[in-house]
């Protein structure tokens, strides 16, 4: 049973608009939530992070939200841009355990 | 270098053949956990060093996959009579003390 479901295995958004990511989780013991990026042929990189103790992280033009209640946490990238398009992970974690990741969401920004 | 390193970026294998995939961690990161991505897939969880302590082996898919990691610093997966389903890219992570895992670019492993 998966417990980081990305719904959503793609997105398109137009450059300069916002791009919205989403990700659900079951496991109400996870206490920190990672966005990560990939791009083709190479490894994911870290893109921004959030405690369960926050509900709002912000990063230049990425944000993630946390809403505990709903086990639900997302990722806005505002403007968007072309080199924003890539395939983002979104991942949890219980202390000393590794990450749980979703499948993932491929996202196009269009120029 | 600063990152991790994972060798070779790319192999090709016979089926029924073993296959030896290395990783060498960012200095000083205690944990290190191998994942693979197979095609059209998300990233799926093999197995997890921390420190001394016991590794996670929870994900290991069958028991042709073991995974050693020396001195707490280079690891090795190695998996045993390759089979078609396990073409994958591998990817090796290493964190410190903060929950951040920084990836290689991992190994793109075929087996044919």
């Amino acid at each position: 049973d998966q417990q980081v479901k990305q719904n959503s295995p793609s997105l398109s958004v137009q450059e300069g608009r916002i791009s919205i990511l989403n990700c659900d989780y079951t496991n109400s013991m996870f206490d920190y939530f990672l966005w990560y990026k990939k791009y083709p042929a190479e490894g994911p990189t870290f893109l921004i992070s959030i405690s369960s103790i926050k509900d709002k992280n912000e990063d230049g033009r990425f944000t993630v939200f946390l809403n505990k209640s709903a086990k639900h946490l997302s990722l806005h990238i505002v403007p968007s841009q072309p080199g924003d398009s890539a395939v983002y992970f979104c991942a949890a974690s219980e202390r000393n355990t590794p990450l749980v990741f979703g499948k993932g969401t491929r996202l196009s920004v269009i120029a | 270098g600063a990152g991790v390193s994972q060798s070779p970026s790319n192999k090709v294998t016979e089926k029924g053949k073993d296959v030896e995939l290395r990783c060498d961690p960012i200095s000083g990161h205690t944990a290190l956990y191998w994942y693979r991505q197979s095609l059209g897939q998300g990233l799926e969880f093999l197995i997890y060093f921390q420190g001394n302590s016991a590794p996670d082996k929870s994900g290991l898919p069958s028991d042709r996959f073991s995974a050693e990691r020396t001195g707490g610093s280079v690891s090795t997966l190695t998996i045993q009579r390759t089979q078609q389903e396990d073409s994958a890219v591998y990817l090796c992570a290493s964190s410190d003390e903060r929950v951040e895992a920084f990836f290689g670019q991992g190994t793109r492993l075929t087996v044919v």
